[in-house]
């Protein structure tokens, strides 16, 4: 079974600067697509950045990024020019791919502050 | 199309009574599920529907849960006879595969259930 693993619960970051959150992942699986998610206070979870592991170049999204390090099995989110609206919930997920895609396998999450 | 809709959001119910949550998905996806998340803990997954048919079910998923989605629309979870374990948001997702892209799953805003 896969496995997902997130090892900073809390983290902070002053409004403007970078931050990086980590995520490791298990899987036995060559081909798979990897996710982070946020879920901001009292609201849905939203898809912020995907990758798939079958392409070396890093996903990015405007000012979200990935180190996406295969052989290590860890997928690091990085947040430049942090917003104050970026204060959520954020949660690592893997998706299997072969047969068909399998439901989301998440982390326990990293809890974003993002002081002004 | 205003996303994916849960009702309740809010559960309060005595233990031993049975519930039912409801989910009404993006309309054009095909695939749903279910997920449970407790304070501090990533969403894990109970259940998935592709159209009409339930795929997959989790170990997590006892014989007191059962769900549906009988015309491959909405779904509805069942919780009979209630624990004050089953205290927890439940979470809905909807999905349409083979966009080309990694699946995207479209959460709802969840039906936080308390049991006391």
């Amino acid at each position: 079974a896969q496995t997902v693993t997130q090892s900073q619960p809390e983290m902070s970051v002053q409004e403007a600067e970078t931050v990086t959150l980590s995520c490791t992942y298990d899987t036995s699986e060559s081909n798979y697509y990897l996710f982070w998610y946020k879920q901001p206070p009292s609201r849905q979870m939203i898809l912020v950045i995907r990758q798939e592991a079958y392409k070396q170049q890093n996903a990015t999204e405007n000012r979200f990024s990935v180190n996406f390090q295969k052989a290590a099995k860890s997928f690091s989110l990085k947040i430049s020019d942090s917003q104050l609206g970026d204060t959520a919930m954020y949660f690592c997920a893997f998706m299997n791919i072969l047969a068909g895609n399998t439901p989301l396998v998440f982390g326990k999450g990293t809890r974003l502050s993002v002081i002004a | 199309d205003t996303g994916v809709s849960q009702d309740p959001r809010h559960k309060i119910t005595k233990r031993g009574q049975n519930v039912t949550f409801r989910c009404d998905p993006i309309s054009e996806h095909n695939r749903l599920y279910w997920y449970r998340q407790t304070l501090g803990q990533g969403p894990e997954f109970l259940t998935y529907f592709q159209n009409e048919a339930q795929l997959e079910k989790s170990r997590l998923l006892s014989d007191r849960f059962s769900a549906e989605r009988p015309k491959g629309s909405f779904s509805t979870l069942e919780i009979q006879r209630t624990e004050q374990g089953d205290s927890a948001m439940y979470l809905c997702a909807s999905s349409l595969p083979g966009t080309g892209k990694p699946e995207e799953a479209f959460f709802g805003q969840g039906t936080r259930l308390t049991v006391v």
